[in-house]
């Protein structure tokens, strides 16, 4: 199976409302996390990013965690507004070996209803 | 540049042709990456440039597959007698080190 995964493929929120994205991964040596955005027809923007030595990190009304206890990342977006709407891909790198390239889940899309 | 860039936006091509995606990476980028797209999937990785040299070629799906870059700058992917399971969205990125990827608007290639 795919080393990164999402537990929610789609989430509908109000505007306004915070929203929680959630990502699970199986590599224990991962040691870099990122979060991106994709809206339609483009490509994926970069929102924030973790090294394994964090819990926490804040951006501008986003905030990723990870609990590498259980493998588990999220993403939380304040006061989701509608240009929100979005996939939203987690992604992994390893430590060793491969510590270059990115492996992704699938993507949340997200809906923000005005 | 301001970021990648990434051209064509979209090619159709016929099966069986051979076509050439560009990707211009962010001014003094080392690393540059070619991923895959398919409709409403994550996206696959295929190769992986630092400088000019592909240290990581085993993501390209066969050897119909092929990607170089020249300068440390601009690179090509080219698929040889495309196939209609090509179709995908090719993306870009690029980064300075090994962490933070930013990747460029892509190219819709579709295959009839």
């Amino acid at each position: 199976g795919e080393s990164v995964g999402l537990h929610l493929p789609t989430l509908s929120v109000q505007e306004g409302d915070n929203s929680i994205i959630n990502c699970a991964y199986s590599n224990s040596a991962s040691d870099y996390f990122i979060w991106y955005k994709q809206e339609s027809g483009k490509g994926p923007q970069f929102i924030i990013d973790i090294r394994s030595n964090m819990d926490k990190r804040q951006g501008q009304r986003v905030t990723v965690l990870l609990n590498k206890t259980v493998k588990h990342l999220s993403l939380q977006i304040a006061a989701t507004q509608p240009g929100d709407s979005a996939v939203y891909f987690c992604a992994e790198k390893g430590s060793q070996g491969s510590n270059y390239k990115l492996t992704f889940g699938k993507g949340t899309l997200l809906t923000v209803n005005p | 540049g301001a970021g990648v860039s990434q051209s064509p936006s979209n090619k159709v091509t016929e099966k069986g042709k051979d076509v050439e995606l560009r990707c211009d990476p962010i001014s003094g980028h080392t690393a540059l990456y070619w991923y895959r797209q398919s409709l409403g999937q994550g996206l696959e990785f295929l190769i992986y440039f630092q400088g000019n040299s592909a240290p990581d070629k085993s993501g390209l799906p066969s050897d119909r597959f092929s990607a170089e870059r020249t300068g440390g700058s601009v690179s090509t992917l080219t698929i040889q007698r495309t196939q209609q399971e090509d179709s995908a969205v090719y993306l870009c990125a690029s980064s300075l080190g090994d962490r933070r990827q930013y990747f460029g608007p892509g190219t819709r290639l579709t295959v009839t």
